[in-house]
């Protein structure tokens, strides 16, 4: 099956850095690749996604960028507020028996200091 | 709009009990899934279901039941509780394959 493996496992930066988190997967035929972000005691929440006729995607302070070729892809957060503080997960989904399952990396918990 | 509805939120079971974790989704999707998170592990599949009246296992399936009751439900059963067994777990939906899933908040379970 497939194999998602995500780097660093934490993150701590200063208000107003950058923050990158790194995401490799193993199935060729992984398709979609989510980001969600955890907050404390909540469900993890999508904050963006790309599909693999895409390269790079971007959504104000948020960028994705996938490799296929190399099988990584990346998020990256410009301009660091407290408020982006929390668990962020990456996904590969992936078709099993005509489904198409996510599989999540073990998830990089980000601290942004004031 | 609910979205993903789970109960309970909080649950402790005693070694050798047996309960079932609800899960219901109001946004008429056709694929489910259940999840458990442990630190430093991520969120493993337990089991998924593709569309009504079908079940799959996915990468931790053992100790664990579903039941797609309708498109609407997908349940989860303890069997026989072990203290393993004590993790957060998380019920998603989404509507079709490589789409955007949601999340319940989430049943903190432990097991003594």
């Amino acid at each position: 099956g497939e194999n998602v493996e995500q780097h660093p496992s934490t993150l701590s930066v200063q208000e107003g850095d950058s923050a990158v988190i790194k995401c490799t997967y193993s199935d060729s035929a992984s398709n979609y690749f989510p980001w969600y972000k955890q907050e404390l005691g909540k469900g993890p929440q999508l904050i963006i996604d790309i599909r693999s006729n895409v390269g790079e995607k971007k959504d104000q302070r948020i960028a994705v960028t996938l490799n296929k070729t190399a099988k990584h892809f990346s998020l990256h957060i410009t301009e660091t507020q407290p408020e982006d503080s929390a668990v962020y997960f990456c996904a590969a989904s992936t078709p099993s028996g005509g489904s198409y399952i996510p599989t999540f990396g073990r998830g990089t918990s980000l601290i942004v200091h004031p | 709009n609910a979205g993903v509805t789970q109960t309970p939120k909080f649950q402790v079971l005693k070694t050798g009990q047996s309960m079932t974790l609800q899960c219901a989704q109001d946004m008429n999707h056709n694929s489910m899934y259940w999840y458990r998170q442990d630190p430093g592990m991520g969120l493993r599949l337990i089991y998924y279901s593709a569309s009504e009246g079908t079940t799959d296992k996915g990468e931790v399936p053992n100790g664990y039941n579903v039941s797609r009751l309708n498109k609407r439900e997908f349940s989860l059963r303890l069997e026989s509780a072990a203290p393993s067994q004590t993790s957060v777990y998380f019920c998603a939906s989404n509507p079709r394959e490589g789409t955007e899933a949601f999340f319940g908040q989430g049943t903190r379970l432990t097991v003594v």
